[in-house]
């Protein structure tokens, strides 16, 4: 089975501070993504990685960036947390052409 | 862009009803078409897909098929189970322009309830 697992599931930090979000996924797969999951907005893509070092904004990443320095490895960083990123955060990863995207259970961060 | 639009939820159903989730997209070029399903405190996982017109994708019950001329992918079962309460997400991935990343467009997501 393939699995994709998040750091934590459930962050508090406080308005102002740095938040690291791990994402790791044991499939070999090229593709990784960050979403934001919001009510009744489903969900946002925040910045995605078909390689190594190789990323691309999604349609909302003000506010946010990433790193990917290993294939299974992607992190999700907001520099300075605010309480409008307050969200259930999914990483998913994918084959490069396969279009199937395989998630993880997500981490609900409260910024406070 | 591309977009998907699905029914406003919540629904709510009684065990045992027929289910139908209406969803709808835009896209360029010839999109596949997917049904996520998250249920409570777990991430999305796929339901079924189908990757051009008049495909059917099914699974555990759940059935939709690809209508190119209504730009439909509606989501069925004949017989909902008090298990099947989740949150269902329809998307799409389009490959117009040759771009082959992968991403995904989803809709917001209908809140399913079922009842025993």
């Amino acid at each position: 089975d393939v699995k994709v697992t998040q750091s934590s599931r459930y962050l508090v930090k406080r308005t102002g501070e740095k938040v690291f979000l791990e994402c790791v996924q044991d499939m070999d797969h090229e593709n990784m993504f960050w979403y934001r999951q919001d009510p009744g907005l489903g969900l946002r893509l925040i910045y995605f990685s078909y390689d190594v070092k190789m990323k691309e904004k999604g349609d909302i990443p003000e506010g946010y960036s990433v790193s990917r320095e290993k294939k299974e490895r992607f992190s999700l960083i907001l520099e300075s947390a605010s309480t409008n990123q307050t969200s259930m955060y999914l990483c998913a990863s994918g084959f490069r052409l396969a279009y199937e995207q395989y998630f993880g259970p997500g981490t609900r961060l409260t910024v406070t | 862009g591309d977009s998907v639009t699905q029914m406003e939820g919540p629904v709510t159903l009684s065990e045992e009803a027929f289910l139908t989730i209406n969803c709808t997209y835009t896209a360029t070029g010839y999109p596949s078409l997917f049904w996520y399903v998250q249920y409570p405190g777990e991430g999305l996982q796929l339901l079924l897909k189908a990757t051009k017109a008049d495909d059917k994708g099914s699974n555990k019950g759940f059935e939709a098929t690809y209508r190119k001329e209504t730009t439909s992918f509606h989501l069925e079962k004949g017989s909902v189970q008090v298990s099947d309460s989740a949150v269902y997400f329809c998307a799409l991935s389009s490959n117009a322009g040759g771009t082959s990343y992968g991403k995904l467009t989803f809709g917001q997501g209908t809140i399913l309830t079922v009842h025993p």
